[in-house]
């Protein structure tokens, strides 16, 4: 069974641009949630997604924003880039909410 | 709202000696607890999980945890480190049944001293 995969692994981008990050949950999970993970501030909880919806969300901008398909495949896309925003971007998907989530092996985005 | 608290965010151990990585929780129902573990440039990896089943629960790489209602804990244990145990371990909480998002903790990473 194909664990989650997100794509690209790594990018590097500039102040002020855009980026759009790829998730491919396992398959029948029906659950997306992101996540940003710095040195400084660690793991934090951007949103999550369960059949299309976005069902909970995190303290963050609204630069910052997700989706998810019908096929429950998910993207982030963040917009003018900060320099803060360079990070480890971690994808997990779930079969509910509640339940265990299986994690990709992120994004990392540098921002130069 | 549920949340759990990681006690040290660094832990040292000598290789040998017994791992214990400490986890409280606070839910207003009876939780769902795991423990998830992270290598350097890898995602999270689910150690082993608690959903009300068998109070003790092992899981991979020889680890366990108890859950104890009494205490609001969910510890994390290994009898012997080895050195491939050197990683970020992280806790976290869910509410079954429920649409409230999986809570993590802050993490502890821990170090394994030849």
């Amino acid at each position: 069974k194909a664990g989650v995969t997100q794509t690209p692994r790594y990018l590097i981008k500039t102040r002020g641009q855009q980026v759009t990050l790829s998730c491919s949950p396992i398959s029948g999970h029906r659950s997306v949630s992101w996540y940003q993970q710095t040195p400084g501030q660690g793991l934090q909880f951007l949103f999550e997604y369960f059949s299309e919806t976005q069902r909970n969300k995190g303290n963050f901008p609204g630069r910052f924003s997700g989706r998810q398909f019908s096929n429950s495949r998910s993207e982030m896309n963040v917009s003018t880039l900060e320099l803060g925003d360079s990070a480890l971007y971690l994808c997990a998907s779930s079969l509910s909410l509640d339940q265990p989530q299986h994690f990709g092996d992120g994004t990392r985005l540098s921002i130069l | 709202a549920q949340s759990v608290t990681q006690l040290g965010s660094h832990v040292s151990v000598s290789e040998g000696a017994l791992v214990l990585l400490r986890c409280n929780y606070s839910s207003s129902v009876p939780p769902y607890l795991f423990w998830y573990v992270q290598y350097p440039n890898q995602g999270l990896q689910l150690l082993l999980k608690y959903t009300s089943a068998a109070t003790l629960v092992k899981g991979i790489n020889g680890f366990e945890a108890e859950f104890k209602k009494s205490e609001t804990s969910f510890h994390l244990t290994k009898p012997s480190a080895h050195m491939s145990d050197a990683a970020e371990y992280f806790c976290a909480v869910s509410r079954p049944g429920g649409y409230q998002k999986v809570t993590f903790g802050t993490g502890t990473k821990l170090q394994v001293i030849p």
